[in-house]
């Protein structure tokens, strides 16, 4: 089982749709949790870090479940400009360094 | 959050030989780390890199085909070595922010015939 598990996509949704991308992690371990966006050929840009009580930036609301072991990311009324893969990222605490692991993402399409 | 630049950003290699990949930052910084990132895959870890002191390799790479220079805090460089096709990939440079999350450099795109 990967320690950071996505579904690949791609979510292909009209305009204005909500959308909302699951992401489960395999170490109960794991402390801290982002959300990143990638544009394709470009770098990976952090999109949110994600809380334990959940938090909200905008149209966009990101979730914990540490007893299910799964981080959630929802968008609100879709722009086209979303379009892109959005990262799933885990920080792992082993001794006294961390490990970030990566989710191979999930392909969001927005069309007109 | 820093300004992070890399050069080349993209290359086309013959196999054999090597390419080294600059990244510089805008401000001094402790640790930078560098990614790679296969068509298709999502980031892997390659090294660490610590000024002054030996990077520290994540399993599955090495010294001898991945070194790395960190002369200073706000530089590094890592080099592809004795490349092959399977090396193709893009190569990221980043460091941590605040909360340990990453900032990535724009990449360096390799291609290797």
């Amino acid at each position: 089982r990967k320690e950071v598990e996505q579904d690949p996509g791609p979510f292909n949704v009209p305009e204005g749709a909500t959308v909302a991308f699951n992401c489960t992690y395999s170490n109960s371990a794991s402390q801290s949790f982002f959300w990143y966006r990638q544009d394709c050929r470009k770098e990976p840009k952090l999109l949110m870090s994600v809380y334990s009580s959940g938090n909200e930036d905008g149209r966009f609301t990101a979730q914990l479940n540490r007893a299910s072991q799964y981080i959630s990311l929802l968008i609100r009324d879709s722009k086209l400009s979303d379009s892109a893969t959005y990262l799933c990222v885990v920080i792992l605490w082993m001794d006294s360094s961390y490990k970030l692991i990566f989710g191979s993402g999930t392909r969001l399409l927005v069309r007109p | 959050s820093a300004v992070i630049s890399q050069k080349p950003s993209r290359d086309i290699c013959q196999r054999g030989t090597s390419l080294t990949i600059q990244c510089q930052v805008d401000s001094q910084v402790t640790m930078m780390f560098w990614y790679r990132q296969q068509p298709g895959q999502s980031l892997t870890l390659i090294a660490t890199a610590n000024q002054g002191s030996e990077a520290t390799y994540e399993s599955g790479f090495v010294i001898d085909k991945f070194p790395i220079s960190r002369p200073n805090l706000t530089f590094s460089t890592l080099t592809v070595s004795n490349m092959s096709p399977e090396d193709s990939s893009i190569y990221l440079c980043s460091v941590e922010g605040d909360y340990n999350e990453q900032f990535f450099g724009p990449g360096t795109r390799l291609t290797v015939l």
